[in-house]
């Protein structure tokens, strides 16, 4: 099947630093990623949709200047986490599509964030 | 806004018991459903993508069922086993996205 990786899987950083997490479709060529942020005890929140070669659709109360999407390429989408908090803490997930929302997706692995 | 609704949040089902839980999404304008088994500290795996109304899919012990007339759709595990342990989210596409809800938990007890 699909792979999707992310890296890093894990990051600690000190608040005011910013982060970059990458998500890649290691063996297809991805036509929309998303980024997704689980809160605890929670199921997964869409951060923003992220298509190639144009700007990230950002949801509704997600600062798009704190949470800089970049999808340069049909395989490669980062995320970057600017001016970290400790309330940035998170488990951040990404996912890729390869056609319509009626394939499934294929999620990336994951990158735990904390910010001290 | 699209309402994804599943139950119950939580299970606990004794192993060799079978179980099931419910997903709950708008029946007007029907695209799609998917459910993903989503394990501890692993990615969300995707199960089923459904489609059609009345469809019925299997994987091993894990089925799904599909009515889009009324806006639901069934999972049911057969034989539960300790590694069936995970959170079961279904999502419904809806504006070039997909809308999750927010899980069943299902824990089983050995």
């Amino acid at each position: 099947g699909a792979v999707v990786s992310q890296h890093p899987s894990r990051v600690i950083c000190k608040s005011g630093t910013s982060v970059k997490i990458e998500c890649r479709s290691l063996d297809f060529q991805a036509t929309t990623m998303f980024w997704y942020r689980q809160f605890p005890k929670q199921s997964l929140m869409l951060m923003a949709t992220s298509n190639e070669g144009s700007k990230a659709t950002y949801e509704q109360g997600v600062e798009k200047d704190k949470f800089l999407i970049n999808h340069a390429s049909l395989t490669l989408s980062t995320l970057t986490v600017t001016s970290a908090h400790p309330e940035d803490s998170s488990f951040y997930i990404c996912s890729a599509i390869t056609g319509g929302l009626s394939y499934e997706q294929y999620f990336g692995p994951g990158t735990r964030l904390t910010v001290t | 806004i699209l309402n994804v609704e599943q139950s119950p949040q939580s299970l606990h089902v004794q192993e060799g018991d079978s179980t099931n839980f419910t997903c709950s999404f708008p029946s007007s304008n029907f695209y799609a459903l998917h459910w993903y088994r989503w394990e501890t500290a692993k990615s969300p795996e995707a199960l089923f993508v459904m489609t059609l109304n009345g469809d019925e899919k299997k994987k091993g012990r894990i089925s799904a069922t599909l009515n889009t007339k009324e806006g639901y759709s069934y999972l049911y595990i057969k034989g539960s086993q300790p590694e069936d342990s995970a959170t079961y989210l279904c999502a419904f596409p809806g504006a070039q996205k997909l809308v999750f809800g927010q899980g069943t938990r299902l824990t089983i007890n050995p």
